[in-house]
């Protein structure tokens, strides 16, 4: 099974600034197949990126995935009120899909 | 609008039983695999089970393999998850998540809002 690590686990920034989120996994994930999402309290996961780099449907543009291999890279390009979350990287690449644990982007 | 709405959640005591549904609208139920994810209090997210949407095939994380039972019935667009056996590590939110195709090894992009199993005597 392959294991993703997320860091850092916690990222402080104020809005404006840019998020920059790490996904790095224990072997190559093929053909980049790696999905992040977002989760808010209350509300269901939303995917916002999928095949590494390709954004969801209605997903703004300041946020950007990129990476192949073992290392993957979820950026915000400028942290907007509601980004204010937790995001978790996903490799569906080879069974079990597995998950990271997840970074918290908080407020500084 | 695609949604999904998991119910049966609850408190239930080690080694006993509970059976989770998904009620799945706005979208074709049987041309779509269909998930069950469950995140720990503090926790990642987990993969637990999936089914997919054409031959009905199952499959399960190594965790609950034997334990828990995965169904869907395409005639009501429900999703279920049969939990037996019941033990204090299951303890966790449970979300039914779809899959992007019929077929499993795909992301998930729709999720519900999840209901919480608590396993404690």
């Amino acid at each position: 099974e392959i294991l993703l690590t997320q860091s850092p686990g916690t990222l402080s920034l104020s809005p404006g600034e840019r998020a920059t989120l790490s996904c790095r996994a224990s072997q190559s994930v093929s053909s980049s197949f790696l999905a992040w999402y977002q989760q808010k309290p209350g509300q269901a996961l939303r995917l916002l990126i999928y095949g590494a780099s390709t954004r969801a449907t209605g997903i703004p543009d300041r946020f950007s995935g990129s990476g192949s291999g073992t290392d993957f890279t979820l950026t915000i390009s400028r942290l907007e009120p509601e980004d204010f979350a937790v995001y978790h990287c996903q490799q569906y690449g080879s069974s079990p899909r597995t998950f990271g644990q997840g970074t918290k982007v908080e407020v500084k | 609008e695609v949604q999904l709405l998991e119910s049966g959640g609850g408190l239930v005591q080690p080694g006993g039983s509970l059976r989770l549904s998904c009620a799945a609208s706005g979208f074709t139920f049987s041309n779509y695999a269909m998930n069950w994810v469950r995140q720990a209090p503090g926790k990642g997210l987990e993969w637990v089970s999936g089914i997919s949407g054409s031959d009905g095939s199952t499959s399960y994380a190594d965790s609950v393999k034997g334990r828990f039972t995965i169904s869907r019935d395409n005639s009501k667009n429900t999703l279920s998850l049969q939990m037996n056996s019941l033990r204090a590590e299951d303890t966790a939110v449970y979300y039914c998540a779809k899959d992007w195709s019929g077929f499993f090894l795909n992301w998930f992009d729709t999720w519900g809002q999840g209901t919480l199993v608590t396993v404690s005597s």
